[in-house]
């Protein structure tokens, strides 16, 4: 398997533009989570899906952030509309739902919104 | 970061030398994980340590778990150049995975 993928790897926007950032999970994987991170307040969990249904979404700061699982293979987590203090990398990592497993992370998005 | 501490933000040794971090966490857990991130990258698990264990070793790793102090380490041992990076703790609550602020380790040759 390849991995967690995710994309774009950079994303560079104007404050106010929509930006969506995609992941693919590993297949075989039910469990989905959505990350960010930044110096000042390090790794924070925004959502996380267990069979693409969200379970718990209280780390996603505001309305302006939506995140979707539309199926097994595939996440979005979108920004609409974008702000400076967005500007993050945003990771995605995947899972088994089972008791002690580890999570898998992609490579990162690194957003900086302009 | 959320619900969690981790102790010392840096650390600095040479090669030869063990390293120790520290992690605090609030909630309960099913168990608890440490994860390693070079520069740019994304996390690597290291080693996980269910809540009815006390110690576990992997390699050069040893990690301890005191659930009633709700605390956890991570020892590195013969610390080596390659092992420079960010190490993180994580505990897992049920499905849901959180980070402490994590620990910048410098291993100088």
């Amino acid at each position: 398997d390849a991995g967690v993928i995710q994309s774009p790897r950079h994303e560079v926007t104007e404050m106010g533009q929509e930006v969506t950032l995609r992941c693919k999970p590993i297949s075989g994987h039910n469990s989905l989570f959505w990350y960010r991170q930044t110096m000042m307040r390090g790794l924070e969990l925004l959502i996380y899906f267990n069979n693409n249904v969200p379970i718990d979404d209280s780390g996603m700061p505001e309305d302006r952030f939506s995140a979707k699982m539309p199926n097994a293979s595939f996440s979005t987590l979108k920004i609409q509309p974008s702000e400076p203090r967005d500007s993050a990398v945003y990771f995605c990592a995947s899972s088994l739902i089972s008791d002690n497993t580890e999570a898998f992370f992609g490579q990162g998005t690194r957003l900086t919104v302009v | 970061s959320q619900q969690g501490e981790e102790d010392p933000q840096a650390l600095s040794i040479q090669e030869g030398e063990n390293a120790t971090m520290n992690c605090s966490y609030k909630t309960s857990i099913n168990n608890l994980q440490w994860y390693r991130q070079n520069s740019g990258r994304g996390l690597v698990h290291l080693i996980l340590i269910r809540s009815n264990e006390r110690e576990k070793h992997s390699g050069r790793l040893r990690v301890t778990l005191d659930t009633s102090k709700k605390s956890s380490s991570l020892l590195i041992t013969a610390s080596r150049a390659a092992d420079t990076a960010s190490y993180f703790c994580a505990w897992d609550s049920w499905g849901k995975l959180q980070f402490g602020a994590g620990t910048q380790v410098v291993v100088t040759p």
